[in-house]
């Protein structure tokens, strides 16, 4: 089983439409999560932590479910600058450093 | 201003070479990584390192080995290159372990090796 679980997708959807990604972690010791974005042939950039509690920036919201090993991103009004891969990412904190773990990625294309 | 620049941008080469990628960080990061991502887009840490430690991932093999001249610089050395070594390569950094719950990390723009 991979170490983070992502649906490859591609999710196709129309402009303005509200898209979700899931994601699973194995290792019940990871302690930070994040989701990361990455354009074609660019570096991965954060695009948003995620916290317990959940937490929204703009039209993007993101979940923690730390029982069921389960992450989520919500994209709502979704504009054609959103498609891009959205990588789930995890941090197991250890005293040797700050060894993130990627998902596969979960590719977004949105259409005109 | 670029946060984390590495060079070169592509690299071709042959078989049983060896080569260099560099990376440097002007954001004042205490850690540095590197990073590789194949063909299936799968992204993988290889080495974590701050001035203190050098963590490596079991599964890198022997023949890659980073190289800090100082805090600011992490370069990758690579000998005896084979086919599989063909990815890109992302160098990334963060502020060190504890200086924060969430320690983003910043990416370099990748560099992309191809071996013949």
């Amino acid at each position: 089983r991979k170490e983070v679980e992502q649906d490859p997708g591609p999710f196709n959807v129309p402009e303005g439409a509200t898209v979700a990604f899931n994601c699973t972690y194995s290792n019940s010791a990871s302690q930070s999560f994040f989701w990361y974005r990455q354009d074609c042939r660019k570096e991965p950039k954060l695009l948003m932590s995620v916290y317990s509690s959940g937490n929204e920036d703009g039209r993007f919201t993101a979940q923690l479910n730390r029982a069921s090993q389960y992450i989520s991103l919500l994209i709502r009004d979704s504009k054609l600058s959103d498609s891009a891969t959205y990588l789930c990412v995890v941090n197991m904190l250890n005293n040797a450093g700050n060894m993130l773990t990627f998902g596969g990625g979960t590719r977004l294309m949105v259409k005109p | 201003d670029t946060a984390v620049s590495q060079t070169p941008k592509y690299l071709v080469t042959q078989m049983g070479n060896d080569k260099s990628i560099k990376c440097e960080q002007n954001l004042g990061h205490d850690t540095m990584y590197w990073y590789k991502q194949d063909s299936k887009k799968f992204l993988k840490i290889m080495f974590s390192y701050n001035n203190k430690e050098l963590i490596i991932n079991e599964t890198v093999p022997n023949r890659f080995s980073p190289k800090s001249p100082d805090k600011a610089h992490l370069n990758l050395h690579i000998n005896s290159l084979e086919l599989g070594d063909s990815a890109v390569y992302f160098c990334a950094s963060s502020r060190r372990v504890g200086q924060g719950a969430f320690n983003e990390q910043y990416f370099g723009p990748g560099t992309r090796l191809t071996v013949t």
